[in-house]
């Protein structure tokens, strides 16, 4: 069964400080995506990523960045946790657009800042 | 005006009922089209992609208007484990590379 494995299922950090979250998927897949859900928000695209050491801002990159040293694995930072970063975060992989193929999402990491 | 619009809901249904959702989408590049089932607090999932001809899987039927910018979802024979939200998604092949995803809309079936 095709995978997509988040680090965190629940993570509590103090305000100002440097959160990461990991993603790996052994699925070979050449995307890999990063968003937050939001009560009444949806889903919104923070980083994607097309290739190793490739990234590309989605809608809401500010306050975040990304690292994709390896294929399987695309990792979202955080670089100084804010209040208003508190959310779900799903990490997503799939095969290049037009192949028709959707995503895999991980399970989730559900974020508080404090 | 979001790029993926749909009616959040709640649809509150009986067991046996026929429900449809209806999602529009803004852009006209969007090239693939997809329905994704999220259940609460767990990750969505692939319920089915959408063809420009439309396609069937067992009670769940989904049609796309490219003229209309419109996609559809048909439920029969709700059962009570279809309450989850629906997400209709788009991809655009060009430019962006990334899925859209609608807001969701909530579907409750009851006894």
């Amino acid at each position: 069964d095709v995978k997509v494995t988040q680090s965190s299922r629940y993570l509590v950090k103090r305000t100002g400080e440097k959160v990461f979250l990991e993603c790996v998927q052994d699925m070979d897949h050449e995307n890999m995506f990063w968003y937050r859900q939001d009560p009444g928000l949806g889903l919104r695209l923070i980083y994607f990523s097309y290739d190793v050491k490739m990234k590309e801002k989605g809608d809401i990159p500010e306050g975040y960045s990304v690292s994709r040293e390896k294929k399987e694995r695309f990792s979202l930072i955080l670089e100084s946790a804010s209040t208003n970063q508190t959310s779900m975060y799903l990490c997503a992989s799939s095969r290049p657009p037009g192949t028709g193929a959707g995503y895999t999402f991980g399970s989730g990491t559900r974020l508080t800042v404090v | 005006r979001k790029e993926v619009e749909q009616d959040p809901g709640p649809f509150n249904v009986p067991e046996g009922a026929t429900v449809a959702f209806n999602c529009t989408y803004s852009n006209s590049a969007s090239q693939s089209f997809f329905w994704y089932r999220q259940d609460c607090r767990k990750e969505p999932k692939l319920l089915m992609s959408v063809y420009s001809s439309g396609n069937e899987d067992g009670r769940f039927t989904a049609q796309l208007n490219r003229a209309s910018q419109y996609i559809s979802l048909l439920i029969r024979d709700s059962k009570l484990s279809d309450s989850a939200t629906y997400l209709c998604v788009v991809e655009r092949d060009t430019g962006r590379r990334a899925l859209t995803f609608g807001s969701g809309t909530r579907l409750q079936v009851q006894p």
